[in-house]
């Protein structure tokens, strides 16, 4: 069975500081996306950023960043300039490897922002 | 434009009895998907509709669990007989097909705001 691993269950950080949310996946695809996705306590899932692993170059979407390192099937999240409104669950996930593409997702980090 | 939307927001049920949840995807969107999230396991799949195929029902935990999708837009999620283990939120996804999506945001699920399930 595909796995995604997050291995933070929680994570703090002060205001308008920087954090950095790990991820660890296993594939044997050489081809495909990945998802950061944010669950604030209204439930609702929001797309942060999502990344093609072809692609060299780490997406970046404001202040949110990910560092992809495909041979080490890592792919981190990086929130800079922290605003108490980033204060959510966070879920890595990607896409299965049949056609259905449903997403497996890792077991979450709760992010909390400090004022 | 709409996003997915779920109804009803939160249900609270006695146990036995059958509860319908109802997804409405984003319009041109033919791939819906059911997840589950419960505190012991985490998101897990439920069950993939892509147009008029058939479903993929490989994540249903049980025959209490089944899934429709009407002329290939709204959903409904059945629980019979409904358990205590039942209890979790309920979320639907909606995604452009696989063939049809361009290259850049390729397939990429965008979720509702869930069904929060309660069985006392």
């Amino acid at each position: 069975a595909q796995t995604v691993t997050q291995s933070q269950p929680e994570m703090s950080v002060q205001e308008a500081e920087t954090v950095t949310l790990s991820c660890t996946y296993d594939t044997s695809e050489s081809d495909y996306y990945l998802f950061w996705y944010k669950q604030p306590p209204s439930r609702q899932m929001i797309l942060v950023i999502r990344q093609e692993a072809y692609k060299q170059q780490n997406a970046t979407e404001n202040r949110f960043s990910v560092n992809f390192q495909k041979a080490a099937k890592s792919f981190s999240l990086k929130i800079s300039d922290s605003q108490l409104g980033d204060a959510a669950m966070y879920f890595c996930a990607r896409p299965s490897n049949n056609a259905g593409n449903m997403l497996t997702f890792g077991g979450g980090t709760r992010l909390m922002v400090k004022p | 434009g709409a996003g997915v939307s779920q109804s009803p927001s939160n249900k609270v049920t006695e146990k036995g009895k059958d509860v319908e949840l109802r997804c409405d995807p984003i319009s041109g969107h033919t791939a819906l998907y059911w997840y589950r999230q419960s505190l012991g396991q985490g998101l897990e799949f439920l069950i993939y509709f892509q147009g008029n195929s058939a479903p993929d029902k490989s994540g249903l935990p049980s025959d209490r669990f089944s899934a429709e999708r009407t002329g290939g837009s709204v959903s409904t999620l059945t629980i019979q007989r409904t358990q205590q283990e039942d209890s979790a939120v309920y979320l639907c996804a909606s995604s452009l097909p696989r063939d049809r999506a361009p290259k850049g945001p390729k397939e990429t699920q965008y979720f509702g705001p869930g069904t929060r399930l309660l069985v006392l």
